[in-house]
């Protein structure tokens, strides 16, 4: 276990839905970031928080948002769901808000149909 | 930003044979390569890392080298085992960036 938690770990929905994925950072760490994996493809970085607030932002849709609560916790919400869409969507947590010694999740494996 | 290229993309070597991925980076800015490792159906996992300031760094069977001249590193496992099949993940960083730029992954097959 690695100390970073996501839920779910599985999710199938409709395209056009609205999901949430949720990511309970490691205990410590104040940043969390969130990666997009497509099959076969390398992690592409969506979006960062550290300790509330927005610090970094990648190639996130603007479908996509997300926020960071004061318990840390995150949330990633991915809104007109499409096809391309379905991914392993991980969260990463580090103490600072540099890149250094991320600690990954387990992933949520999202399909949309 | 920053684009990361890996290759191979597969590999496939005997058990107790060296495996070798390389892996290039474009902006001379980055400061920071980590290598992570993702067994089927799990997270990435780092395994080793390396800063600038470093030619080459060591844990056990597993070694990192910089070329920052050439803008290139590579990962060394030596003494290849079954265990070390997985998908292997470069990635690099800017100084003064918060996230990681990873390469597309090289799927290491190790044959008993």
């Amino acid at each position: 276990d690695s100390g970073v938690t996501q839920t779910p770990k599985h999710l199938i929905t409709a395209t056009g839905q609205r999901v949430t994925l949720r990511c309970s950072p490691r205990s410590g760490d104040l940043s969390v970031y969130w990666y997009q994996q497509s099959l076969d493809q390398g992690l592409q970085f969506l979006i960062q928080y550290y300790n509330g607030e927005e610090r970094a932002k990648g190639n996130i849709l603007e479908r996509f948002s997300a926020q960071q609560f004061p318990d840390l916790h995150s949330e990633l919400n991915l809104s007109s769901l499409e096809l391309g869409d379905s991914a392993l969507y991980f969260c990463a947590s580090s103490v600072d808000y540099g890149p250094y010694g991320y600690t990954f999740g387990s992933g949520t494996r999202l399909t949309v149909v | 930003g920053e684009n990361v290229e890996q290759h191979p993309s597969t590999l496939s070597v005997q058990e107790g044979d060296s495996a070798v991925i390389k892996c290039t980076y474009s902006d001379s800015a980055s400061n920071y390569f980590p290598w992570y490792k993702q067994e089927l159906g799990k997270r990435p996992q780092l395994i080793i890392d390396i800063r600038s300031n470093v030619g080459e760094k060591k844990d056990q069977r597993i070694a990192v080298t910089l070329n920052k001249t050439a803008k290139h590193f590579s990962l060394h496992i030596t003494e290849t085992q079954p265990e070390d099949s997985a998908v292997y993940f470069c990635a690099a960083s800017m100084a003064g960036a918060n996230n990681l730029f990873f390469g597309t992954g090289t799927r290491l097959t190790v044959i008993p």
